[in-house]
């Protein structure tokens, strides 16, 4: 099992649309979560960190669920510039600065 | 402010030679840079974890011998990839943590290796 899981994607959606993207991560004992974004052959960058409470940021929105080791990702009206891939990323337990990438989930935002 | 350069961004070389990237920070002091590798359509993958004036220290399945990472200073490391083969055609990336700063982590823009 993978230590990141996320579906792959492609998500391709109008602009405008509300999506969400979900994300697993196998360890119970990861204490950082993030969601980063990659452009195509661009290096990673941080949209935002995960908090236990949930938080938001704009349009993004962020839950975690620790029971069920699960984050959730929500992007509210889509713009043509959200299309990316969308990296959940976990610290690997026992080294508080280790990140463990998930592969990403694709976005197409189309007119 | 917390910009992480990597130099070459792009870089051909044939079969067997070295190839040396660099990783700097420029506006912070980077105790910890790391290292990570990106094959097409998979995620980034750590190579290894650079302590300034320390040896790295390299996840299972990464070869130390082969991957040459010094981190001399406090705003650059680098990364060395001996004797180069075609699978080692990929994108490196780097990253760097400011000092006493644990859930900061600054990516440089990339290095595509083509190895020919």
């Amino acid at each position: 099992r993978k230590e990141v899981e996320q579906d792959p994607g492609p998500f391709n959606v109008p602009e405008g649309a509300t999506v969400a993207f979900n994300c697993t991560y196998s360890n119970s004992a990861s204490q950082s979560f993030f969601w980063y974004r990659q452009d195509c052959r661009k290096e990673p960058k941080l949209l935002m960190s995960v908090y236990s409470s949930g938080n938001e940021d704009g349009r993004f929105t962020a839950q975690l669920n620790r029971a069920s080791q699960y984050i959730s990702l929500l992007i509210r009206d889509s713009k043509l510039s959200d299309s990316a891939t969308y990296l959940c990323v976990v610290n690997r337990p026992g080294s508080s600065y280790k990140l463990i990438f998930g592969s990403g989930t694709r976005l197409l935002v189309r007119p | 402010g917390a910009v992480v350069s990597q130099h070459p961004s792009r870089v051909i070389c044939k079969s067997g030679t070295s190839v040396k990237i660099e990783c700097r920070s420029l506006d912070f002091q980077a105790t910890t840079m790391f290292w990570y590798r990106q094959f097409p359509k998979q995620s980034l993958m750590l190579m290894a974890t650079s302590n300034e004036g320390s040896k790295a220290t390299y996840e299972q399945g990464v070869e130390k011998d082969k991957f040459l990472i010094n981190h001399a200073s406090l705003t650059l490391s680098t990364l060395t990839v001996t004797s180069a083969h075609p699978e080692d055609s990929s994108f490196y990336i780097c990253s760097a943590r400011p000092g006493g700063r644990v859930n900061e982590q600054y990516f440089g823009p990339g290095t595509r290796l083509t190895v020919t």
